[in-house]
């Protein structure tokens, strides 16, 4: 079946160190993948995504590229801040599922200054 | 932007009773709704889809007798928890859908705690 698996959090990093988040998954035909950012308080956001192999989602200094060859979305950002500390979430919808989002368990991102 | 908000945010209830959760699209129309629930540390875990004006759509392993669902009009979705017991306490999420399109809009949750 359909699944997501990123690696267990919580992620500690230093304001304007480098981020990535591992994102594997597991999916008949060819899913769109995409990354949800929930911050404290909040309903989840979608963050980016790409519904091609090769694509490169971006969005707020975030990236991610569509590998099918390795079935990854890693989540990457070269410089970040302590705003961007939330959960991240990856997921995927795979059009033989029908239109329901497939997620990760999360990872909690922690910035300090 | 596109908001979804959830009523009540957060619920204490005592078990047998029957607890209401409500999910609306503020600013636009939402013909297709799902609802999830996500465990501690767990991901969300999708238990129904919900298209307007017609019955949802229930995940394999999830009770339609105990959580029901209604998606009445464009922009309100309730799911009902009925005769609540402690095991069905968890954070419950919903999003919504333009048709047509494929971004889903999160509400903020709901936390039920059944005692």
């Amino acid at each position: 079946g359909n699944s997501v698996t990123q690696m267990e959090g919580p992620v500690t990093l230093s304001e304007e160190a480098f981020l990535t988040i591992n994102c594997t998954y597991t999916a008949t035909g060819y899913p769109s993948l995409f990354w949800y950012v929930q911050y404290p308080g909040e309903g989840l956001q979608l963050l980016l995504k790409a519904t091609k192999a090769d694509d490169k989602g971006s969005n707020k200094g975030f990236e991610a590229t569509y590998r099918k060859e390795t079935t990854s979305f890693h989540l990457e950002k070269g410089s970040v801040q302590v705003s961007d500390s939330a959960v991240y979430f990856c997921a995927l919808r795979s059009l033989q599922a029908g239109t329901a989002l497939i997620f990760g368990k999360g990872t909690t991102l922690s910035v300090s200054s | 932007g596109a908001v979804v908000s959830q009523h009540p945010s957060w619920v204490i209830c005592k078990s047998g009773t029957s607890v209401k959760i409500e999910c609306r699209s503020l600013d636009f129309q939402a013909t297709t709704m799902f609802w999830y629930r996500q465990f501690p540390k767990q991901s969300l875990m999708l238990m129904a889809t919900s298209n307007e004006g017609s019955k949802a759509t229930y995940e394999q392993g999830v009770e339609k007798d105990k959580f029901l669902i209604n998606h009445a009009s464009l922009t309100l979705s309730t799911l009902t928890v009925t005769s609540a017991h402690p095991e069905d306490s968890s954070f419950y999420i919903c999003s919504a859908r333009r048709q047509g399109q494929e971004t889903q809009y999160f509400g903020p949750g709901t936390r039920l705690l059944v005692l």
